[in-house]
């Protein structure tokens, strides 16, 4: 069984530009949710979309979004990058139920230059 | 203050030792308590995953929930030098907030041989 799968894994852009980052959840999952690591701040949940409409929305500005699509693969866009930005973007997938396994996928190594 | 404080560590113990990780919180909606592991530049791996109070052992791990308290922990017993890792505690409120995950900030260990 296929696991949690991100594209691209690396990517290096500049300030002011915008980047779109890719996943594909588990076979059969329906929820579908983003978070970014740094070393300061930790583990920051993004959103979470379930079959394509978002649910849960953490606290990071407008900037950052995201959208699903029918087969339940997501894309969050980030515009306008800043440095700080530079993260450890990652997918997780479930079936979106109370309970559930949460899995993460290995992540989209994003840095803003 | 953070929702979920963890002490980042590091934390570097013999072969063998038993390790203990706890985590704090403060929001008594949490229901869903649960360690993940993470290596360096991957994606985090659960561990374990608990319901409410109580206790659950999984081989060399038992992770504990204290809801009273609002103190969670994870014992590694018998580590080995593969345990090395950061363990990431993470918790979430139920129903469809269940798949929005807050962590703690991480301990780094380290088993020496």
């Amino acid at each position: 069984k296929a696991g949690v799968t991100q594209t691209p894994r690396y990517l290096i852009k500049t300030r002011g530009q915008q980047v779109t980052l890719s996943c594909s959840p588990i076979s059969g999952h329906r929820s579908v949710s983003w978070y970014q690591q740094t070393p300061g701040q930790g583990l920051q949940f993004l959103f979470e979309y379930f079959s394509e409409t978002q649910r849960n929305k953490g606290n990071f500005p407008g900037r950052f979004s995201g959208r699903q699509f029918s087969n339940s693969r997501s894309e969050m866009n980030v515009s306008t990058l800043e440095l700080g930005d530079s993260a450890l973007y990652l997918c997780a997938s479930s079936h979106g139920v109370p309970g559930n396994t949460i899995y993460f996928g290995e992540g989209s190594w994003l840095t803003v230059v | 203050q953070k929702e979920v404080e963890q002490d980042p560590g590091p934390l570097s113990v013999p072969e063998g030792a038993i390790v203990s990780l706890n985590c704090t919180y403060s929001n008594s909606a949490f229901q869903y308590f649960m360690w993940y592991r993470q290596y360096s530049r991957k994606g985090p791996e659960l561990l374990m995953y608990t319901y409410s109070s109580g206790n659950k052992e999984d081989g060399r791990f038992t992770a504990q929930v204290d809801k009273s308290s609002k103190y969670i922990s994870l014992f590694i017993r018998d580590s080995q030098p593969s345990d090395s890792a950061t363990y990431l505690c993470a918790m979430s409120a139920g129903n469809q907030g269940a798949q929005k995950l807050v962590f703690g900030q991480g301990t780094r260990l380290t088993i020496n041989p």
